[in-house]
């Protein structure tokens, strides 16, 4: 079976654009969630969804925003891109029963 | 915040085994306690997870102190692919949004 799956792997993008993060979850997982990790710290939470809906949102600013698809796949939109976006963007995914989330490998977004 | 401390780094011989450390003295009686482990360029990896007993897996052994103030993530042979950082999070049942609160994790270098 597929893991989760993020595109792009990389990106670079100039200040002030707008940039979209793809994430399709393992097959019959309803749960993603969004996770922002800048070099050498952990992660950090930045949205949750479940059947659509928002479930969770951390303690990012209104330029982020994310939405889930019929199919469970996600997206995580970022408007006005500071340099301080620049990180490593994280999607998981999770089911009920499982014992823990599973991760995608990220994008590794580049603002210059 | 996050509710776990860790040492920044540790290192260990390979084929040795490995004990790392997290004290989480402000830990509730729902907080479940979870390992994840980051390779380089990967996403985090679910290791282990427990309550209050000890629990063994195929990838390590959880030891968890009598009063759950502590916890001991163990790694009964390390190999050279081991090396990683190691994060030790608390995650409340009670919490719907299945939020994780990452610290900076304990780097594990694997000495050949």
């Amino acid at each position: 079976d597929a893991g989760v799956t993020q595109s792009p792997t990389h990106l670079i993008k100039t200040r002030g654009q707008h940039v979209t993060l793809r994430c399709s979850p393992i097959s019959g997982h309803k749960s993603v969630s969004w996770y922002q990790q800048v070099l050498g710290q952990g992660p950090q939470f930045i949205f949750q969804y479940y059947e659509k809906e928002e479930r969770g949102r951390g303690n990012f600013p209104d330029r982020f925003s994310a939405r889930q698809f019929p199919n469970y796949s996600s997206e995580l939109n970022v408007n006005a891109l500071l340099l301080g976006d620049s990180a490593l963007y994280l999607c998981a995914s999770y089911t009920t029963g499982d014992y823990g989330y599973t991760f995608g490998s990220g994008t590794r977004l580049t603002v210059v | 915040d996050a509710k776990t401390t860790q040492p920044n780094s540790m290192e260990s011989n390979e084929e040795e085994p490995v004990h790392l450390p997290c004290n989480h003295s402000t830990i509730s009686g729902t907080d479940y306690i979870h390992w994840y482990r980051q390779l380089p360029s990967q996403g985090p990896e679910y290791v282990i997870h427990g309550l209050t007993s000890n629990v063994n897996n195929r990838m390590a052994s959880l030891a968890i102190a009598e009063d759950r103030k502590s916890s001991t993530l163990i790694l009964h042979r390390a190999t050279l692919r081991d090396a990683a950082v190691y994060y030790c999070i608390l995650r409340d049942v009670m919490d719907s949004n299945y939020q994780l609160i990452w610290g900076a994790g304990t780097k594990l270098i694997i000495k050949p």
